[in-house]
């Protein structure tokens, strides 16, 4: 069965330093694609980055970056200069399949981010 | 600018009540979701759905329904409400073409008393 694993309930990181978020997944799919997601505490779920399976370069977006290692199943989030604002619950979720009519999200259960001052 | 709304932020409803959460997205998205999320469960989905008048059940829809008569409006329905539906539910909708991402409401938090 597919699966997504943040073993991280929470986190503590110093403002300016970098974090990493971990996310493992499960799938037997060839074709997957693997997110990021950023809840504040005004809940909303915003987008931060996508890494599909057969990208060969891990994926950046500012100062967020996948390390993505596919022997490992591993698809960490790299949080680089830490802000206050950065302070959020982080999903890390799992495309199902190759894409086509449904593209369901598998979610992880969440890592709470605090960045201290 | 991508824009997905829910109804409602905050409802709060009485066990037994019929409760509508609806959900509207203005980007032409062919998918839309229902979650609901619950701490230390992360997001889990309930139905979803992939054209007009066609849906398909999540992991958890028990309890719930849905309606979608136009492709920019998702309805979940709650069919008889009761205290552990209370929950923050999240609407979300995606193109089914890549990148895939799926783009969120701002949820509604649904107590039932």
């Amino acid at each position: 069965a597919q699966k997504i694993t943040q073993t991280q309930p929470g986190m503590f990181v110093q403002e300016k330093e970098a974090v990493t978020l971990d996310c493992t997944y499960d799938t037997s799919d060839q074709s997957y694609g693997l997110f990021w997601y950023k809840q504040p505490s005004s809940g909303e779920m915003i987008f931060l980055i996508y890494q599909g399976s057969y990208d060969e370069q891990n994926a950046t977006e500012g100062r967020y970056s996948l390390n993505f290692q596919k022997a490992r199943k591993s698809a960490n989030l790299v949080i680089s200069a830490s802000q206050l604002g950065d302070s959020a619950m982080y999903f890390c979720a799992m495309r199902e399949g190759g894409g086509g009519a449904t593209n369901k999200l598998i979610f992880g259960t969440g890592t709470l981010l605090a960045v201290q001052p | 600018d991508v824009k997905v709304t829910q109804s409602s932020r905050y409802l709060v409803k009485r066990t037994g009540e019929k409760v509508f959460l609806e959900c509207v997205q203005d980007m032409d998205h062919e998918n839309m979701f229902w979650y609901r999320q619950d701490p230390g469960l992360g997001l889990r989905l309930i139905y979803f759905s992939y054209d007009v008048k066609m849906k398909e059940k999540g992991d958890i829809p028990e309890g719930y329904s849905v309606s979608r008569e136009k492709k920019e409006r998702f309805s979940l329905i709650l069919e008889s409400a009761s205290t552990n539906q209370t929950s923050m539910y999240l609407c979300a909708s995606s193109f089914v073409v890549a990148p895939y991402e799926q783009y969120f409401g701002p949820g509604t938090r649904l107590t039932v008393t």
